[in-house]
C-alpha cells in the first residue's frame, strides 16, 4: 500500500535555526510529491510542489525541498526559521493524475524567539 | 475569488444523528475530495469524485457518504454508523498543474 512517512512528529527550534524536516515515501511509479503548511486556526497552504524537472523545487516563504528519486524522499528545508514559521508541515503524495492524495501524519513545528 | 466554501464551520451532532456537511467551489475543477483530520494521523481520504455522478471509497468510507449531483457540490454525510464522528473534516478540489485547494474545513463535535 502507498504510505508517507514524516520522522518528525514535533520539532522545536529558535528563531534563526535551520530547518529539514524528513519525508518518504512508498510508492513505484511517477509521483507528484507537495509540502502543506497549516498555520494555527487557518486552512492548509501549499508550500511548494514538483512534478518534474529539477529536483530542487523553491516554494513560498523561503522553502525549498528536495526530491531524491533513490531514496524516494522529498524533505523539506529552511535555512533560518522565524517565529511566523510555527504551524503544521504534512508531506502528500499523488500518484500522477487525478488521483487522491496521501498525506503524511503531519510535523509540528514551534519557532521560539 | 475562487475558492472552496465549506459550511458550517463548526457543527455538533448528537448520538444516532446523520449530518451533511456541505463543500461548494467555483473553481471549475473535476475532482474533489473529502479528508478527514486527527490529531497526529494527518489527513485519511474519506471520499473522492472525478466528475459528477460518480464517486469512489477512499481509506476510511464507512460510516460516511456522499454525492456529486453537480460539479460545483460534493456534499457529505456523516451517518449514525460512523462510530467515531468527532474530528476536523476538509474539502478538497483537484485541477493539474495547480494541484489542490483545500476549504477552511468543518470541526465536527458529537454532544
Amino acid at each position: 500500500a502507498q504510505s508517507v512517512s514524516q520522522h518528525n512528529h514535533h520539532v522545536i527550534l529558535s528563531e534563526a535555526a535551520s530547518l529539514e524536516l524528513g519525508c518518504n515515501y512508498s510508492y513505484g511509479g511517477t509521483v507528484n510529491l507537495f509540502w502543506y503548511v497549516q498555520y494555527p486556526g487557518q486552512h492548509l497552504q501549499l508550500l511548494l510542489k514538483y512534478f518534474s524537472g529539477d529536483p530542487l523545487v523553491k516554494g513560498i516563504k523561503g522553502f525549498e525541498a528536495e526530491f531524491i528519486k533513490s531514496k524516494f524522499s522529498f524533505n523539506l528545508r529552511k535555512p533560518s526559521v522565524q517565529w511566523s514559521d510555527t504551524a503544521e508541515y504534512f508531506c502528500a503524495v499523488g500518484p500522477g493524475g487525478y488521483n487522491k492524495l496521501i498525506f503524511g501524519a503531519g510535523t509540528r513545528l514551534a519557532v521560539h524567539p | 475569488d475562487g475558492g472552496i466554501t465549506q459550511s458550517p464551520k463548526y457543527l455538533f451532532r448528537k448520538e444516532g444523528q446523520n449530518v451533511t456537511l456541505s463543500c461548494e467551489q467555483n473553481l471549475n475543477h473535476d475532482a474533489m475530495y473529502w479528508y478527514r483530520q486527527d490529531p497526529g494521523q494527518g489527513l485519511r481520504l474519506i471520499y473522492y469524485s472525478q466528475i459528477v455522478n460518480d464517486f469512489q471509497k477512499g481509506d476510511i468510507a464507512e460510516g460516511y457518504s456522499v454525492s456529486r449531483e453537480k460539479k460545483e457540490s460534493f456534499p457529505l454525510t456523516v451517518t449514525s454508523a460512523q462510530k467515531n464522528p468527532t474530528a476536523f473534516y476538509l474539502c478538497a478540489s483537484y485541477e493539474g498543474y495547480y494541484g489542490y485547494t483545500f476549504g477552511s474545513g468543518t470541526r465536527l463535535t458529537v454532544v
